[in-house]
């Protein structure tokens, strides 16, 4: 089974584009959540997606924003890039087993570079 | 809010020695527990979890984990550490059924001297 798929793997843009990024993912998982790394904040939860609903969503400013297609391909997008914004990007997708939550299964990341 | 702590930024052992990985979480009901670890540039892999029923918990790699509940810990072990465990673990934590928001801790970096 495939795992969960992360693209681009690396990305450089400049200061004020705007940028999407997507993850595909492991078939039959139909939660996709989202997490910035960086250095100094570590993992931050950004939001989750369910059956193309964001039910949670984290502390970050409104140019983060998500979306979850039918087939639970998810897409986050960040408008007016800032050079803080230069993190890797997790993807993780869980199974819903009964409402319940379950372990989730991480992608590669997608590596941003703000110039 | 629950939060996670993991006392050790960075952790120095000889191949072969023992390894205990410290984490403490901070949440009123019982929580989902896991265990991440991260090589550079890569993703989270899942070492183990913890939902319920026996503390003692076994994860891949060798490694296993307990849950201590009156010292809200769930610290993370492995008896002989190999030199590809070199790498950066994290520990997490989830409200409980039904919620899929992980709270990590800031991490610890394992290095492994040959």
């Amino acid at each position: 089974k495939a795992g969960v798929t992360q693209t681009p793997r690396y990305l450089i843009k400049t200061r004020g584009q705007q940028v999407t990024l997507s993850c595909s993912p492991i078939s039959g998982h139909r939660s996709v959540s989202w997490y910035q790394q960086t250095p100094g904040q570590g993992l931050q939860f950004l939001f989750e997606y369910f059956s193309e609903t964001q039910r949670n969503k984290g502390n970050f400013p409104g140019r983060f924003s998500g979306r979850q297609f039918s087939n639970s391909r998810s897409e986050m997008n960040v408008s007016t890039l800032e050079l803080g914004d230069s993190a890797l990007y997790l993807c993780a997708s869980s199974l819903v087993d009964r409402g319940r939550g379950t372990e989730a299964f991480f992608g590669q990341g997608t590596r941003l570079t703000v110039v | 809010a629950q939060s996670v702590t993991q006392p050790d930024i960075h952790i120095t052992v000889s191949e072969g020695a023992s390894l205990e990985l410290r984490c403490n979480y901070s949440y009123g009901a019982t929580p989902y527990l896991f265990w991440y670890v991260q090589s550079p540039g890569q993703g989270l892999q899942l070492l183990l979890k913890y939902f319920s029923g026996d503390t003692l918990v076994q994860g891949i790699k060798g490694f296993e984990a307990e849950f201590k509940r009156s010292q809200s810990s769930f610290n993370l072990r492995k008896p002989s550490v190999h030199w590809s465990d070199a790498a950066e673990y994290f520990c997490a934590v989830v409200q409980g059924a039904g919620s899929y928001q992980l709270t990590f801790g800031k991490g610890t970096k394992l290095s492994v001297i040959p």
